[in-house]
């Protein structure tokens, strides 16, 4: 069973670049038919899907509210891939998840295995 | 981008209730929909994906149906386990999207 881990800083300065890693085991992010995606939870608030990346072909997408700050990269070699936000303000204070993503047929889109998720806070 | 309103914002059950919660998209995403239910510190858990299909491990009393704008998940039979906040997620296109949630909560 695939199982997934978020790591990096839990304070961020207002201005810089929020850089989270999700470690991946049990499966390859290389392998086919999933994508690897990031969504976070402001405290007592809803979902925000932020992007994905699909390995394989080496292509992502971002949400557009977040497109212009967001990038998400891939290290197959250490079987993780990455989050980084720019430019942050206390808005983006929230819990980072990291997420697989189904990418084939009737379950493409869906979220079938997520870390635990890592609050973040964006202060000085 | 589309826009996921469900309702009600909470629903107060007890053990043995059925409850219902829908979901309603601003355009229809035929039957892209799925359902996600999460506990208090923990990260959210797929429950149904394309409306109506129940992911692997998910127990029979949770039950999804609609298309178009229109949605509904049920809960028959509520368990204790089952108090906690759903949503629902649409994968019509991007950016995916999710409801503002649905609190099921003791009576």
């Amino acid at each position: 069973q695939v199982q997934l881990q978020e790591s990096g800083p839990g304070l961020v300065k207002p201005s810089q670049t929020l850089s989270l890693t999700c470690s991946v085991s049990g499966g390859s992010i290389n392998s086919g038919n999933y994508y690897w995606s990031w969504v976070r939870q402001p405290a007592e608030k809803g979902l925000e899907w932020i992007g994905r990346i699909y390995v394989g072909g080496g292509t992502t997408i971002y949400n557009p509210s977040l497109k212009s700050r967001v990038t998400i990269s891939a290290d197959t070699s250490r079987n993780q891939f990455s989050l980084n936000l720019a430019s942050v303000t206390a808005a983006d204070t929230a819990i980072y998840y990291c997420a697989r993503g189904g990418d084939t047929g009737s379950y493409s889109g869906y979220f079938d295995s997520w870390g635990r998720g890592t609050l973040v806070t964006v202060s000085s | 981008d589309i826009q996921l309103t469900q309702s009600p914002s909470s629903v107060s059950a007890s053990v043995g209730d059925r409850v219902t919660i829908t979901c309603r998209a601003s355009q229809d995403i035929s039957n892209w929909l799925g359902w996600y239910q999460q506990k208090p510190g923990k990260a959210p858990q797929l429950l149904i994906y394309v409306a109506s299909s129940l992911q692997s491990g998910v127990p029979r009393r949770f039950r999804g149906s609609g298309s178009g704008t229109d949605f509904t998940l049920t809960i028959n039979n509520l368990q204790p386990e089952d108090f906690a906040t759903y949503y629902c997620q649409h994968t019509r296109y991007f950016p995916l999207t999710f409801g503002q949630g649905t609190r099921v909560e003791h009576k």
